[in-house]
Protein backbone atom coordinates (compact mmCIF):
# COMPACT_ATOMS: atom_id res chain seq x y z
CA UNK A 1 0.00 0.00 0.00
CA UNK A 2 1.17 3.66 -0.93
CA UNK A 3 2.76 5.55 2.27
CA UNK A 4 4.05 8.82 2.73
CA UNK A 5 8.03 8.37 4.17
CA UNK A 6 9.80 11.22 5.90
CA UNK A 7 13.36 11.52 5.78
CA UNK A 8 15.58 11.60 8.08
CA UNK A 9 13.22 10.29 11.01
CA UNK A 10 15.52 11.91 13.77
CA UNK A 11 17.75 15.23 13.13
CA UNK A 12 19.72 16.79 16.23
CA UNK A 13 20.64 20.40 14.98
CA UNK A 14 22.49 23.44 17.18
CA UNK A 15 20.59 26.67 17.14
CA UNK A 16 20.71 29.00 14.30
CA UNK A 17 21.55 26.24 12.07
CA UNK A 18 19.47 25.44 8.68
CA UNK A 19 17.66 22.54 8.52
CA UNK A 20 15.85 20.80 5.70
CA UNK A 21 13.19 18.31 6.30
CA UNK A 22 12.43 15.67 3.58
CA UNK A 23 9.14 13.85 2.19
CA UNK A 24 7.90 12.03 -0.48
CA UNK A 25 4.30 12.07 -0.82
CA UNK A 26 2.13 9.04 -2.33
CA UNK A 27 2.69 9.03 -5.82
CA UNK A 28 -0.84 10.55 -7.33
CA UNK A 29 -1.35 13.17 -4.86
CA UNK A 30 -1.71 16.64 -5.28
CA UNK A 31 -2.05 18.02 -2.11
CA UNK A 32 0.81 18.27 0.56
CA UNK A 33 1.01 19.51 4.27
CA UNK A 34 3.29 20.13 6.66
CA UNK A 35 1.74 19.69 10.68
CA UNK A 36 4.23 20.15 13.52
CA UNK A 37 3.81 18.77 16.84
CA UNK A 38 5.46 19.73 19.93
CA UNK A 39 6.10 16.72 22.42
CA UNK A 40 2.82 16.57 24.52
CA UNK A 41 0.58 18.93 22.71
CA UNK A 42 -1.60 18.71 19.66
CA UNK A 43 -1.04 18.58 16.06
CA UNK A 44 -0.41 21.95 14.31
CA UNK A 45 -0.90 22.80 10.56
CA UNK A 46 1.52 24.81 9.14
CA UNK A 47 1.32 25.14 5.40
CA UNK A 48 -0.18 23.49 3.02
CA UNK A 49 0.94 23.20 -1.25
CA UNK A 50 -0.22 22.56 -4.29
CA UNK A 51 0.39 23.18 -8.05
CA UNK A 52 4.06 24.11 -6.76
CA UNK A 53 3.06 27.18 -4.43
CA UNK A 54 1.57 27.63 -1.10
CA UNK A 55 -2.00 27.48 -0.97
CA UNK A 56 -2.72 28.11 3.40
CA UNK A 57 0.19 28.94 5.72
CA UNK A 58 -0.98 29.74 9.76
CA UNK A 59 1.00 32.28 11.53
CA UNK A 60 3.20 29.62 12.74
CA UNK A 61 4.71 29.39 8.80
CA UNK A 62 6.94 32.54 9.37
CA UNK A 63 9.44 34.11 7.14
CA UNK A 64 11.93 31.15 9.01
CA UNK A 65 10.35 28.37 7.18
CA UNK A 66 9.66 27.75 3.66
CA UNK A 67 8.42 24.78 1.39
CA UNK A 68 9.93 23.50 -1.96
CA UNK A 69 9.13 20.72 -4.40
CA UNK A 70 11.85 20.05 -6.19
CA UNK A 71 11.28 17.47 -8.42
CA UNK A 72 8.74 15.38 -9.12
CA UNK A 73 8.59 13.59 -5.78
CA UNK A 74 10.14 15.54 -2.74
CA UNK A 75 8.39 18.04 -0.83
CA UNK A 76 11.02 19.45 1.12
CA UNK A 77 10.68 22.23 4.41
CA UNK A 78 13.45 24.41 5.68
CA UNK A 79 14.04 26.00 8.49
CA UNK A 80 16.34 28.55 7.81
CA UNK A 81 17.63 29.38 11.31
CA UNK A 82 16.66 27.18 14.09
CA UNK A 83 15.51 28.24 17.31
CA UNK A 84 14.99 26.12 20.40
CA UNK A 85 11.08 26.16 20.15
CA UNK A 86 11.47 24.69 17.02
CA UNK A 87 11.80 21.44 18.62
CA UNK A 88 9.31 19.06 17.75
CA UNK A 89 7.65 16.51 15.42
CA UNK A 90 7.79 17.30 11.89
CA UNK A 91 4.69 15.76 10.02
CA UNK A 92 3.94 15.55 5.98
CA UNK A 93 0.64 14.82 4.79
CA UNK A 94 -0.59 14.01 1.19
CA UNK A 95 -3.94 13.61 -0.44
CA UNK A 96 -5.55 13.53 -4.09
CA UNK A 97 -7.29 16.54 -4.79
CA UNK A 98 -10.46 16.67 -7.15
CA UNK A 99 -14.06 17.43 -5.93
CA UNK A 100 -13.83 15.95 -3.04
CA UNK A 101 -11.39 18.51 -1.55
CA UNK A 102 -10.77 19.25 1.78
CA UNK A 103 -12.68 15.96 2.13
CA UNK A 104 -10.01 13.80 1.18
CA UNK A 105 -8.30 12.18 3.93
CA UNK A 106 -5.23 13.25 4.28
CA UNK A 107 -2.32 9.96 4.98
CA UNK A 108 0.35 11.09 6.95
CA UNK A 109 4.15 10.19 6.96
CA UNK A 110 5.86 8.93 9.96
CA UNK A 111 7.48 12.12 11.18
CA UNK A 112 10.85 13.53 11.40
CA UNK A 113 11.64 13.96 15.36
CA UNK A 114 13.69 17.38 15.18
CA UNK A 115 15.83 18.50 18.43
CA UNK A 116 17.27 21.65 18.19
CA UNK A 117 20.13 22.35 20.80
CA UNK B 1 -11.77 29.83 19.52
CA UNK B 2 -11.18 26.29 19.56
CA UNK B 3 -12.36 24.13 16.38
CA UNK B 4 -12.09 20.57 18.26
CA UNK B 5 -12.36 20.25 21.78
CA UNK B 6 -11.63 16.79 23.04
CA UNK B 7 -12.26 17.43 26.32
CA UNK B 8 -10.67 14.60 27.84
CA UNK B 9 -7.16 14.60 28.42
CA UNK B 10 -6.28 11.06 29.60
CA UNK B 11 -8.23 8.43 30.22
CA UNK B 12 -7.67 5.09 31.80
CA UNK B 13 -9.64 1.50 31.51
CA UNK B 14 -8.95 -1.63 32.43
CA UNK B 15 -9.28 -4.01 29.59
CA UNK B 16 -12.21 -5.42 28.12
CA UNK B 17 -14.24 -2.31 29.05
CA UNK B 18 -15.93 -0.24 26.61
CA UNK B 19 -14.00 3.52 26.01
CA UNK B 20 -15.63 6.95 25.02
CA UNK B 21 -13.72 9.61 23.15
CA UNK B 22 -15.62 12.70 23.26
CA UNK B 23 -15.23 15.27 20.29
CA UNK B 24 -17.23 18.08 20.12
CA UNK B 25 -16.02 20.85 16.81
CA UNK B 26 -17.28 23.91 15.67
CA UNK B 27 -17.38 25.02 12.22
CA UNK B 28 -19.70 27.79 10.08
CA UNK B 29 -19.24 25.66 6.81
CA UNK B 30 -22.32 23.16 6.14
CA UNK B 31 -19.93 21.19 3.89
CA UNK B 32 -16.97 19.61 6.36
CA UNK B 33 -15.51 16.77 7.10
CA UNK B 34 -14.38 14.99 10.44
CA UNK B 35 -11.73 12.40 11.03
CA UNK B 36 -10.34 10.25 13.79
CA UNK B 37 -6.20 10.28 14.01
CA UNK B 38 -4.66 6.85 16.20
CA UNK B 39 -0.96 8.26 17.48
CA UNK B 40 0.13 5.35 18.99
CA UNK B 41 3.98 5.63 21.60
CA UNK B 42 5.92 5.37 18.24
CA UNK B 43 4.24 8.84 17.22
CA UNK B 44 2.64 8.29 13.51
CA UNK B 45 -0.74 9.58 12.91
CA UNK B 46 -3.30 6.25 11.96
CA UNK B 47 -6.14 7.68 10.26
CA UNK B 48 -9.07 5.89 11.22
CA UNK B 49 -12.30 7.04 9.90
CA UNK B 50 -13.30 10.11 7.70
CA UNK B 51 -16.85 10.90 7.70
CA UNK B 52 -18.89 14.09 6.07
CA UNK B 53 -21.24 16.79 7.14
CA UNK B 54 -24.09 15.20 5.26
CA UNK B 55 -23.92 11.79 6.45
CA UNK B 56 -24.82 11.33 10.47
CA UNK B 57 -24.97 7.90 9.74
CA UNK B 58 -23.11 5.96 12.38
CA UNK B 59 -20.64 3.70 11.48
CA UNK B 60 -19.15 0.24 13.11
CA UNK B 61 -15.70 -1.08 12.11
CA UNK B 62 -14.73 -4.03 14.65
CA UNK B 63 -14.53 -2.85 17.69
CA UNK B 64 -14.58 0.66 17.09
CA UNK B 65 -17.61 2.73 16.40
CA UNK B 66 -18.48 6.31 15.73
CA UNK B 67 -21.77 8.72 16.81
CA UNK B 68 -21.70 11.61 14.52
CA UNK B 69 -24.38 13.94 15.76
CA UNK B 70 -24.47 17.26 13.81
CA UNK B 71 -27.61 18.55 16.54
CA UNK B 72 -24.54 18.45 19.03
CA UNK B 73 -21.53 18.63 16.96
CA UNK B 74 -19.97 15.79 18.28
CA UNK B 75 -18.30 12.98 16.77
CA UNK B 76 -17.61 10.26 19.00
CA UNK B 77 -15.15 7.68 19.16
CA UNK B 78 -16.42 4.15 21.31
CA UNK B 79 -14.20 1.22 21.56
CA UNK B 80 -15.55 -1.77 22.85
CA UNK B 81 -13.81 -4.23 24.52
CA UNK B 82 -11.11 -2.59 24.81
CA UNK B 83 -7.05 -3.95 24.76
CA UNK B 84 -3.93 -3.05 25.56
CA UNK B 85 -2.74 -2.50 21.79
CA UNK B 86 -5.50 0.38 21.66
CA UNK B 87 -3.25 2.34 24.34
CA UNK B 88 -2.55 5.83 22.24
CA UNK B 89 -3.45 9.31 22.00
CA UNK B 90 -6.30 10.11 19.32
CA UNK B 91 -7.11 12.78 17.61
CA UNK B 92 -9.82 14.11 15.84
CA UNK B 93 -10.29 16.64 13.59
CA UNK B 94 -12.27 18.85 11.67
CA UNK B 95 -11.17 19.31 7.70
CA UNK B 96 -12.68 22.59 5.96
CA UNK B 97 -11.55 24.21 2.48
CA UNK B 98 -7.66 22.93 3.09
CA UNK B 99 -7.03 22.91 6.31
CA UNK B 100 -7.09 20.77 9.04
CA UNK B 101 -7.73 21.79 12.59
CA UNK B 102 -6.59 18.88 15.14
CA UNK B 103 -8.18 18.53 18.77
CA UNK B 104 -5.59 18.01 21.93
CA UNK B 105 -6.45 14.41 21.61
CA UNK B 106 -7.19 11.95 24.77
CA UNK B 107 -4.97 9.60 25.44
CA UNK B 108 -6.25 6.35 26.43
CA UNK B 109 -4.77 3.90 28.56
CA UNK B 110 -5.54 -0.10 28.81
CA UNK B 111 -4.41 -1.35 32.09
CA UNK B 112 -4.14 -5.08 31.02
Amino acid sequence: EPEVTQTPSHQVTQMGQEVILRCVPISNHLYFYWYRQILGQKVEFLVSFYNNEISEKSEIFDDQFSVERPDGSNFTLKIRSTKLEDSAMYFCASRTGGLAGAGETQYFGPGTRLLVL
Amino acid sequence: AQKVTQAQTEISVVEKEDVTLDCVYETRDTTYYLFWYKQPPSGELVFLIRRNSFDEQNEISGRYSWNFQKSTSSFNFTITASQVVDSAVYFCALSEVNQFYFGTGTSLTVIP
